[in-house]
This record gives structure tokens, sequence and C-alpha cells, in this order.
């Protein structure tokens, strides 16, 4: 079955940074989009990020763009999330999710991992 | 950015009644809307998407509606595992990929 196993959060101070990782299984990972969604606590649900399944196309929320990046690794089934620069405002529960289809993908959220909380404060 | 708006925010319905909630986004999505529920302290899980496609792990009294702008999610009767928060989300023009904010049902 489909597991992503979210790791990395913590408390950080403002302007540090901090890289998540998600590690996954039970499907062909290479084959496969991938996701970071965050939630601020109390909140809804705020996409942040999409790497391609040979991570050769990446995008961006604007409130992340220049700051966070993406990227991936398919010999090691693991996706990951750089976040510099991090401010008050990130502070969320970050989700690794698989895209619903291979290839060019559908970018919908179809399997989802347990989040990983990521506090920022000083 | 196409903005996703639910309604209602809350909806306070009894075990076995139907519920109905909305989404509604700033411009046509065509039918590339998706459906998530989330239950306190989990992550959220797709439950519609194309919508009106029911992921395999949800039953029939899920049903999804609606194209272009106007989206509405139907749980016919409502059982005590559906209290949970619902958020659509569109992929039909991006980036962003947008959420609604969501809509709580909650026991009445």
């Amino acid at each position: 079955q489909v597991q992503l196993v979210e790791s990395g959060g913590g408390v950080v101070q403002p302007g540090r940074s901090l890289r998540l990782s998600c590690a996954a299984s039970g499907f062909t990972f290479s084959t496969y989009g991938m996701h970071w969604v965050r939630q601020a606590p109390g909140k809804g649900l705020e996409w942040v990020a999409i790497i391609s399944y040979d991570g050769s196309n990446k995008y961006y929320a604007d409130s992340v763009k220049g700051r966070f990046t993406i990227s991936r690794d398919n010999s090691k089934n693991t996706l990951y999330l750089q976040m510099n620069s991090l401010r008050a405002e990130d502070t969320a529960v970050y989700y690794c999710a698989k895209d619903l289809t291979d290839g060019s993908g559908t970018y919908l959220f179809h399997y989802w991992g347990q989040g990983t909380l990521v506090t920022v404060s000083s | 950015e196409i903005v996703m708006t639910q309604s209602p925010a809350t909806l306070s319905v009894s075990p076995g009644e139907r519920a109905t909630l909305s989404c509604r986004a700033s411009q046509s999505v065509s039918s590339n809307l998706a459906w998530y529920q989330q239950k306190p302290g989990q992550a959220p899980r797709l439950l519609i998407y194309g919508a009106s496609t029911r992921a395999t792990a949800f039953p029939a009294r899920f049903s999804g509606s609606g194209s272009g702008t106007e989206f509405t999610l139907t749980i016919s009767s409502l059982q005590s595992e559906d209290f949970a928060v619902y958020y659509c989300q569109q992929y039909n023009n991006w980036p962003p990929l947008t959420f609604g904010g969501g809509t709580k049902v909650e026991i009445k």
C-alpha cells in the first residue's frame, strides 16, 4: 500500500532554514509527480509546490517562491522541501502528497502523508 | 489566480439527514474540481475528482456534481463517520492549485 512519511519538522527561528523529507513506498515513485501542501494551525489547506516525476519541472506558490525549493531523489524514493528565510507565517503542518496519475499528472492529491509540523518562532 | 469559495462555513446536520455543500470558482474550472475530507488530527483524503468521480474508498452516499463555476458535494444520509471538514480544490488553471476555505459538517 502507498505510504508517505514526512520528517524534518520542528521549531526554528525566523530567518533560519529547515529541510523536510518525505519517504515514499508502495508505488513506483519515479513515475509520479509529487506535491507539498501545508496547513496553518486551525486553518485551511494551501498548496506549496509541485515537482514532476523526473524532477524537470517545479512550480511554487507565490508565498514561498524564491525561499523554498522542492526536489526529489528517485533512487531513494524521497521527496524534499528545502525551506530558507523562514517566517512566522510559514508555521504549519506540511504534508507531502502523491499525484493521482503517473506521467504528466492530474494535479490532484491522491495520497497524503501524516504531516510534519514546522513552527517558526523566536 | 482562481479563488474558490465554499459555503456554508459550517453545516449542522442530524445523522441520517442529507447534507449539501457548495463550492464556487471565480472563473470556469471546467470539471477539474476535487473534494477532500479531513477529520481532526488526520491528513485530508481525496473524495471526489473530475467533479463527480468518487474515490474507491468512499461509499455511494457521497456524490459530486457541477461544472464551470458551481459545484456541489452531497452526502445523502449522514453517518457518524462523515462529520468532518470538506475542501474543494481546482486543478484547471495553475499554478497555483487552489483550495476553498472548507465546510465543517457538524452534528446537529
